[in-house]
């Protein structure tokens, strides 16, 4: 069974500072990883996804890795503003089309 | 293009009543499922679907019935509605494109159970 790990569960830095999210997983059979966004009471929000033949993605501000072979992901946020406070998850899609979610990391990012 | 789409948005139901959650998507995805959000527990997977007549367990199946008799709609059943089982719901859809796999989801049920 695919296990997501996401450490820490929260995070509270000051408006500027880089976030640095990171994720991991027990089973590298993989299709993909996905990072998403979810506000208080909202719905899933898809920020950056990378296949299980890609090693990193990048948009915009957010920048995120793959390490299959470790099982690790992270996640970087660079100058982060107070628009950036969420709860951010790790979603793993392993081979047999199970999604599996971390927990999330809960951030906040002080003015 | 609506992508997937969730209803109702919210619903209250009494200990006991039996609802059907309604999923739908209009990108011909063949993978669809139903995950459950609690509070520190992440999303967890009910049922899922790889196909239209296909169904099987996830990892928290017990008190929801599913079935996929079109490629389009995915109905998520309560039987019998307890406190348990209150929570916000979500249905997602699993794009694939030769190599490339995407999963799209719902804007979630808020269910209340009393």
């Amino acid at each position: 069974k695919q296990e997501v790990t996401q450490i820490p569960a929260a995070l509270s830095v000051p408006e500027g500072e880089n976030l640095v999210l990171n994720c991991s997983f027990t089973d590298s059979a993989i299709y993909n990883l996905q990072w998403f966004r979810q506000d208080p009471g909202k719905g899933l929000t898809s920020l950056l996804l990378i296949q299980s033949s890609q090693r990193e993605q990048t948009s915009g501000r957010l920048n995120a890795s793959l390490d299959k072979s470790s099982g690790r992901s992270t996640l970087y946020i660079a100058a982060s503003q107070p628009g950036d406070s969420a709860t951010y998850l790790c979603a793993v899609l392993s081979n047999d089309y199970k999604l599996s979610f971390g927990a999330g990391t809960t951030v906040t990012v002080r003015a | 293009n609506a992508g997937v789409t969730q209803t109702p948005k919210f619903q209250v139901l009494k200990t006991g009543q039996s609802m059907t959650l309604q999923c739908a998507q209009d990108m011909n995805h063949e993978y669809m499922s139903w995950y459950r959000q609690d509070p520190g527990m992440g999303l967890r997977l009910i049922h899922y679907s790889v196909g239209a007549g296909i169904t099987d367990q996830g990892e928290v199946p017990n008190g929801y019935n599913v079935s996929r008799s079109t490629t389009e709609d995915f109905p998520l059943r309560l039987l019998s509605a307890a406190p348990s089982q209150t929570s916000v719901y979500f249905c997602a859809s699993i794009k694939r494109v030769g190599g490339d796999t995407e999963a799209f989801f719902g804007q979630g049920t808020r269910l209340t159970v009393v």
